[in-house]
């Protein structure tokens, strides 16, 4: 199966460590999408790239948060000084092209104590 | 914000039962996905439907689109208890302000198939 995968599945920290999320697209897309979902919410949007230029980021992607796309394949989010807030399960998404299907993984479940 | 709107927040119907759930959106949209999403997993594709176009169906799937009324419906024929999942709507909002791409979802509808 070629989907897009999610590393880790689920990540508990304490406040104030730093996490870090992988993403691995489906092979040939090259748009690439980070949301955030909280309990009982839809996914809210954080940021993506085409290949790897980050194009647009939301205001709910505090400094605190980092995204890369090194050589427009696998991407990572990073999350400094976590927060009790930033308990969400973290969503990536994968397409090509604009208008197209966005594909998503299995999400990483993050859990700040 | 959120844009999308799921009607009704939540379902429970009998197995071999239809389910309708319909979305309504804000802006102009270039095309308008459902997705499910079983409890605590990530969320899968349903149907694209594109802003040219009013009806597709895919298995026991039918979306119908209305962009006159900024309204969608997602109709799942012969329920079963596996339909039992979260639906959510997500239009692409293209004109508002911001660079294509972007999905805007909306609370989404919690079916129940009771067997």
């Amino acid at each position: 199966d070629t989907g897009v995968s999610q590393d880790p599945r689920h990540k508990i920290t304490k406040r104030g460590q730093n996490v870090t999320f992988r993403c691995d697209p489906i092979s040939e897309h090259n748009r690439l999408y980070w949301y955030r979902q909280t309990l009982g919410q839809g996914p809210e949007f954080l940021t993506y790239f085409q290949n790897e230029a980050q194009l647009e980021k939301s205001r709910l992607l505090s400094d605190r948060f980092s995204a890369e796309r090194p050589k427009g394949s696998f991407s990572t989010l990073e999350i400094q000084r976590t927060e009790q807030g930033d308990s969400a399960m973290y969503l990536c998404a994968s397409s090509f092209g604009v208008r197209e299907t966005q594909y998503f993984g299995p999400g990483t479940r993050l859990l700040v104590l | 914000s959120q844009q999308g709107e799921e009607d009704p927040q939540a379902l429970s119907i009998q197995e071999g039962e239809n389910a309708t759930m319909n979305c309504s959106y804000k802006t102009s949209i270039n095309n308008l996905q459902w997705y499910r999403q079983n409890s605590g997993r990530g969320l899968v594709h349903l149907i694209l439907i594109r802003s040219n176009e009013r009806e597709k169906h895919s298995g026991r799937l039918r979306v119908t689109l209305d962009t006159s009324k900024k309204s969608s419906s997602l109709l799942i024929t012969a329920s079963r208890a596996a339909d039992t999942a979260s639906y959510f709507c997500a239009t692409d909002g293209f004109d508002r302000g911001s660079t294509l791409g972007r999905l805007y979802f909306g609370r989404g509808t919690q079916l129940t198939v009771w067997p």
